[in-house]
C-alpha cells in the first residue's frame, strides 16, 4: 500500500528549528518528484518546496528560500523539511506530497498526500 | 508569480444538485491545472490533472474543463461526500506551483 507518514512537528520558537519527516511505503521515493505544502490555521494550501526524483534539483518557496531544506535518504525512504530560523507565519500544517512524475519540468500534480503534522511557532 | 482566483468562495447545494466551480488564471497556463477535494482535517486529494484528466479511482461526476486563463469543475449530481473545499492548483510555471483561495461546498 502507498503511504506517507509525516512525523517531526510541534511547538517551536520564533527563531528555532525543526526537521519534518516523511516516512514513504509502497514506492520509492527515487521514481518521483516529492512536494512539502503547507496550510495556516483557517487558511488555503501553500506549495512550499520539491525535490526531482533524481534528487538532484530543488526549489523553494519565495518565503523560506535560505531557511528551509528539502532533501532524502533514499536508503531509508524518507523525505526531509530542515526548518532554520522560523517565524511564527511559518505556523501551519505541513504535508508531504508524491507527485505523479519523476521529472520537476514535468511535475507539478500531487497524487498521494501524508496526513499533516503541524508546526506551531509562538514564543 | 501566477495568481489563481476562485469563485464563488463558498456555496450551498443539496444533494443531487449540479455545482459548478470557477478558477481564473492571472496569465495563460494552458491547461497546467489541478483540482483538489479536501475535507475538515483531512490532506487534500488530487480529482483532476491536466485541467481535464480524472485521476484514478476519482467518481465520474467530477468533469474539469478549460484551457488558458479559465477553467472550471463540475460535480454532476452532488453526492453526500462531496461537501468540502476544493482548490485548484496551476503548475505552468515550475516550480512557482499556487493554488486558488479554496471553494467551500456546503449544504444547503
Amino acid at each position: 500500500e502507498v503511504e506517507l507518514l509525516e512525523s517531526g512537528g510541534g511547538l517551536v520558537q520564533p527563531g528555532g528549528s525543526l526537521r519534518l519527516s516523511c516516512a514513504a511505503s509502497g514506492f520509492s521515493l527515487s521514481d518521483y518528484a516529492m512536494t512539502w505544502v503547507r496550510q495556516a490555521p483557517g487558511k488555503g494550501l501553500e506549495w512550499v518546496s520539491v525535490i526531482s526524483g533524481t534528487g538532484g534539483i530543488t526549489y523553494y518557496v519565495a518565503s523560506v528560500k535560505g531557511r528551509f531544506t528539502i532533501s532524502r535518504d533514499t536508503s531509508k525512504n524518507v523525505l526531509y523539511l530542515q526548518m532554520n530560523s522560523l517565524r511564527t507565519e511559518d505556523t501551519a500544517v505541513y504535508y508531504c506530497a508524491k507527485d505523479r512524475l519523476r521529472s520537476i519540468a514535468a511535475a507539478g500534480s500531487m497524487d498521494m498526500w501524508g496526513q499533516g503534522d503541524l508546526v506551531v511557532v509562538s514564543s | 508569480d501566477i495568481q489563481m482566483t476562485q469563485f464563488p468562495s463558498s456555496l450551498s447545494a443539496s444533494v443531487g444538485d449540479r455545482v459548478t466551480i470557477t478558477c481564473r488564471a492571472s496569465q495563460k497556463i494552458s491547461d497546467s491545472l489541478n483540482w483538489y477535494q479536501q475535507k475538515p482535517g483531512k490532506a487534500p486529494k488530487l480529482l483532476i490533472y491536466s485541467a481535464s484528466t480524472l485521476q484514478s479511482g476519482v467518481p465520474s461526476r467530477f468533469t474539469g474543463s478549460g484551457s488558458g486563463t479559465d477553467f472550471t469543475l463540475t460535480i454532476n449530481s452532488l453526492q453526500p461526500d462531496d461537501f468540502a473545499t476544493y482548490y485548484c492548483q496551476q503548475y505552468y510555471t515550475t516550480p512557482a506551483w499556487t493554488f486558488g483561495q479554496g471553494t467551500k461546498v456546503e449544504v444547503k
